[in-house]
Protein backbone atom coordinates (compact mmCIF):
# COMPACT_ATOMS: atom_id res chain seq x y z
CA UNK A 1 0.00 0.00 0.00
CA UNK A 2 1.14 3.65 -0.49
CA UNK A 3 1.65 5.64 1.95
CA UNK A 4 2.93 9.94 1.98
CA UNK A 5 3.65 11.28 5.79
CA UNK A 6 4.22 15.20 6.00
CA UNK A 7 5.88 15.36 9.54
CA UNK A 8 4.99 18.36 10.28
CA UNK A 9 1.41 19.44 11.36
CA UNK A 10 2.27 22.96 11.95
CA UNK A 11 4.88 25.40 10.23
CA UNK A 12 4.90 29.14 10.34
CA UNK A 13 7.15 31.57 7.75
CA UNK A 14 7.14 35.42 8.34
CA UNK A 15 6.03 37.40 5.32
CA UNK A 16 8.28 37.72 2.28
CA UNK A 17 10.44 35.06 3.97
CA UNK A 18 10.89 31.27 2.40
CA UNK A 19 9.25 27.92 3.75
CA UNK A 20 9.52 24.51 3.13
CA UNK A 21 7.45 21.85 3.99
CA UNK A 22 8.68 18.25 3.85
CA UNK A 23 6.88 14.92 2.33
CA UNK A 24 8.14 11.26 2.26
CA UNK A 25 6.48 8.55 0.34
CA UNK A 26 6.20 5.18 -0.23
CA UNK A 27 5.55 3.55 -4.01
CA UNK A 28 6.21 0.17 -5.33
CA UNK A 29 5.19 2.12 -9.15
CA UNK A 30 7.87 2.32 -11.10
CA UNK A 31 6.04 5.51 -12.30
CA UNK A 32 3.92 8.23 -10.69
CA UNK A 33 2.89 11.92 -10.40
CA UNK A 34 3.30 13.61 -6.87
CA UNK A 35 1.00 16.87 -6.26
CA UNK A 36 0.54 19.46 -3.26
CA UNK A 37 -2.46 20.47 -2.83
CA UNK A 38 -3.30 24.27 -1.18
CA UNK A 39 -6.82 24.01 1.16
CA UNK A 40 -7.70 27.36 2.66
CA UNK A 41 -10.24 27.96 5.12
CA UNK A 42 -12.91 27.47 2.62
CA UNK A 43 -11.95 23.77 2.54
CA UNK A 44 -11.66 23.90 -1.28
CA UNK A 45 -8.53 21.95 -2.56
CA UNK A 46 -6.79 23.79 -4.94
CA UNK A 47 -3.56 22.19 -7.05
CA UNK A 48 -0.71 23.88 -6.50
CA UNK A 49 1.97 21.97 -7.98
CA UNK A 50 2.95 18.41 -9.88
CA UNK A 51 5.76 16.50 -10.03
CA UNK A 52 6.28 13.38 -12.60
CA UNK A 53 8.55 10.91 -11.43
CA UNK A 54 10.48 10.13 -14.23
CA UNK A 55 11.28 13.86 -14.86
CA UNK A 56 14.59 14.43 -12.75
CA UNK A 57 14.14 18.29 -13.11
CA UNK A 58 11.76 19.79 -10.21
CA UNK A 59 8.63 21.86 -10.81
CA UNK A 60 8.06 25.17 -10.78
CA UNK A 61 5.27 27.61 -10.54
CA UNK A 62 6.38 30.93 -10.01
CA UNK A 63 6.43 30.79 -6.04
CA UNK A 64 6.23 27.56 -5.38
CA UNK A 65 8.94 25.12 -6.26
CA UNK A 66 9.75 21.16 -5.07
CA UNK A 67 12.44 19.65 -4.43
CA UNK A 68 11.87 15.76 -5.64
CA UNK A 69 14.37 13.28 -4.48
CA UNK A 70 13.43 9.81 -5.69
CA UNK A 71 15.91 7.69 -4.55
CA UNK A 72 14.92 8.69 -1.03
CA UNK A 73 11.41 9.35 -2.18
CA UNK A 74 11.13 12.91 -1.00
CA UNK A 75 9.12 15.49 -2.53
CA UNK A 76 8.96 18.99 -0.22
CA UNK A 77 7.69 22.23 -1.15
CA UNK A 78 9.48 25.46 -1.48
CA UNK A 79 7.37 28.56 -1.28
CA UNK A 80 8.98 31.91 -1.32
CA UNK A 81 7.94 35.31 -1.07
CA UNK A 82 5.26 34.13 1.33
CA UNK A 83 2.33 35.72 0.89
CA UNK A 84 -0.66 36.36 3.48
CA UNK A 85 -2.68 34.29 1.22
CA UNK A 86 -0.35 31.15 1.43
CA UNK A 87 -1.77 30.67 4.49
CA UNK A 88 -3.59 27.27 4.35
CA UNK A 89 -3.46 23.49 5.06
CA UNK A 90 -1.12 21.93 2.57
CA UNK A 91 -1.20 18.31 1.23
CA UNK A 92 1.41 16.12 -0.51
CA UNK A 93 -0.55 13.42 -2.33
CA UNK A 94 0.79 10.46 -4.85
CA UNK A 95 -0.27 10.19 -7.77
CA UNK A 96 -1.34 6.67 -8.63
CA UNK A 97 -5.12 5.54 -8.52
CA UNK A 98 -6.68 6.37 -5.96
CA UNK A 99 -4.50 9.29 -5.10
CA UNK A 100 -3.08 8.74 -1.52
CA UNK A 101 -2.69 12.29 0.48
CA UNK A 102 -0.58 12.57 3.71
CA UNK A 103 -2.18 14.09 7.12
CA UNK A 104 -1.63 17.95 5.61
CA UNK A 105 0.99 20.62 7.16
CA UNK A 106 -1.04 23.70 7.92
CA UNK A 107 0.86 27.28 7.17
CA UNK A 108 0.34 30.05 9.52
CA UNK A 109 1.86 33.66 7.19
CA UNK A 110 3.30 35.90 10.16
CA UNK A 111 2.86 39.46 8.89
CA UNK B 1 -18.85 24.59 -17.17
CA UNK B 2 -20.08 23.50 -13.61
CA UNK B 3 -17.04 21.15 -13.01
CA UNK B 4 -17.52 18.74 -9.74
CA UNK B 5 -20.57 19.73 -7.93
CA UNK B 6 -21.37 18.54 -4.37
CA UNK B 7 -24.95 18.47 -3.04
CA UNK B 8 -25.94 19.27 -0.31
CA UNK B 9 -23.52 21.50 1.00
CA UNK B 10 -24.64 20.98 5.13
CA UNK B 11 -26.17 18.25 6.99
CA UNK B 12 -27.26 17.30 10.50
CA UNK B 13 -28.34 13.94 10.48
CA UNK B 14 -29.47 12.27 13.68
CA UNK B 15 -28.00 8.51 14.39
CA UNK B 16 -29.37 5.79 12.31
CA UNK B 17 -30.92 8.18 9.58
CA UNK B 18 -29.95 7.52 6.17
CA UNK B 19 -28.87 10.33 3.65
CA UNK B 20 -27.78 10.31 -0.06
CA UNK B 21 -25.08 12.82 -0.26
CA UNK B 22 -24.93 13.91 -4.37
CA UNK B 23 -21.86 14.14 -7.18
CA UNK B 24 -22.07 15.05 -10.72
CA UNK B 25 -19.47 16.00 -13.05
CA UNK B 26 -20.23 17.59 -16.52
CA UNK B 27 -16.39 16.81 -17.63
CA UNK B 28 -17.02 13.19 -19.07
CA UNK B 29 -14.84 12.19 -17.11
CA UNK B 30 -14.40 8.30 -16.52
CA UNK B 31 -12.69 8.24 -12.92
CA UNK B 32 -14.84 9.63 -9.80
CA UNK B 33 -13.92 9.02 -6.24
CA UNK B 34 -15.31 10.02 -2.56
CA UNK B 35 -12.72 11.50 0.44
CA UNK B 36 -13.62 11.91 3.62
CA UNK B 37 -11.79 14.76 5.84
CA UNK B 38 -11.45 14.35 9.47
CA UNK B 39 -9.20 16.37 11.16
CA UNK B 40 -5.23 15.51 11.92
CA UNK B 41 -5.98 12.77 9.14
CA UNK B 42 -5.95 14.12 5.57
CA UNK B 43 -7.75 12.90 2.90
CA UNK B 44 -8.91 9.27 3.27
CA UNK B 45 -10.65 7.18 0.38
CA UNK B 46 -13.99 5.68 0.78
CA UNK B 47 -15.28 4.35 -2.40
CA UNK B 48 -14.12 5.56 -6.68
CA UNK B 49 -15.11 3.94 -9.83
CA UNK B 50 -13.10 3.86 -12.74
CA UNK B 51 -16.60 4.17 -15.19
CA UNK B 52 -20.43 3.67 -15.16
CA UNK B 53 -21.14 0.37 -13.85
CA UNK B 54 -17.84 0.02 -11.82
CA UNK B 55 -16.83 0.65 -8.13
CA UNK B 56 -14.11 0.01 -5.75
CA UNK B 57 -13.83 0.00 -1.97
CA UNK B 58 -10.88 2.54 -0.77
CA UNK B 59 -9.57 3.03 2.55
CA UNK B 60 -12.26 3.10 4.67
CA UNK B 61 -15.85 1.98 3.19
CA UNK B 62 -17.83 0.16 6.03
CA UNK B 63 -20.87 2.35 6.57
CA UNK B 64 -21.02 3.65 2.64
CA UNK B 65 -22.48 2.47 -0.32
CA UNK B 66 -22.42 3.83 -3.86
CA UNK B 67 -23.05 3.33 -7.49
CA UNK B 68 -22.50 4.49 -10.76
CA UNK B 69 -25.28 4.67 -12.91
CA UNK B 70 -24.17 7.10 -15.31
CA UNK B 71 -20.75 8.56 -16.04
CA UNK B 72 -21.68 11.64 -14.54
CA UNK B 73 -23.01 10.46 -11.16
CA UNK B 74 -21.50 9.04 -8.05
CA UNK B 75 -23.69 9.61 -4.82
CA UNK B 76 -22.54 8.26 -1.85
CA UNK B 77 -25.02 6.61 0.54
CA UNK B 78 -24.88 6.46 3.99
CA UNK B 79 -26.97 3.63 5.07
CA UNK B 80 -27.31 4.30 8.81
CA UNK B 81 -25.51 7.03 10.07
CA UNK B 82 -23.03 7.30 13.38
CA UNK B 83 -21.55 10.21 15.28
CA UNK B 84 -17.98 8.71 13.71
CA UNK B 85 -18.82 9.45 10.00
CA UNK B 86 -19.37 13.15 10.89
CA UNK B 87 -16.95 14.84 8.30
CA UNK B 88 -16.00 16.58 5.30
CA UNK B 89 -17.03 14.90 2.36
CA UNK B 90 -15.08 15.66 -0.74
CA UNK B 91 -15.93 13.64 -4.29
CA UNK B 92 -13.29 14.54 -6.98
CA UNK B 93 -13.06 13.34 -10.55
CA UNK B 94 -10.40 13.07 -13.44
CA UNK B 95 -10.32 12.35 -17.31
CA UNK B 96 -9.48 8.80 -16.77
CA UNK B 97 -8.02 6.79 -13.79
CA UNK B 98 -4.29 7.22 -14.77
CA UNK B 99 -2.24 8.85 -12.10
CA UNK B 100 -0.91 11.91 -14.61
CA UNK B 101 -4.45 13.15 -14.82
CA UNK B 102 -4.99 16.61 -13.02
CA UNK B 103 -8.22 15.55 -10.39
CA UNK B 104 -10.94 18.10 -9.85
CA UNK B 105 -12.84 18.38 -6.70
CA UNK B 106 -16.14 19.33 -5.51
CA UNK B 107 -15.97 22.36 -2.33
CA UNK B 108 -16.96 19.94 0.41
CA UNK B 109 -19.85 18.51 1.99
CA UNK B 110 -20.27 18.97 5.65
CA UNK B 111 -21.87 16.22 7.70
CA UNK B 112 -22.71 16.17 11.15
CA UNK B 113 -24.10 13.26 12.92
CA UNK B 114 -25.61 13.58 16.36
Amino acid sequence: AQTVTQSQPEMSVQEAETVTLSCTYDTSESDYYLFWYKQPPSRQMILVIRQEAYKQQNATENRFSVNFQKAAKSFSLKISDSQLGDAAMYFCASGNTPLVFGKGTRLSVIA
Amino acid sequence: NAGVTQTPKFQVLKTGQSMTLQCAQDMNHEYMSWYRQDPGMGLRLIHYSVGAGITDQGEVPNGYNVSRSTTEDFPLRLLSAAPSQTSVYFCASSYTPDFWETIYFGEGSWLTVV
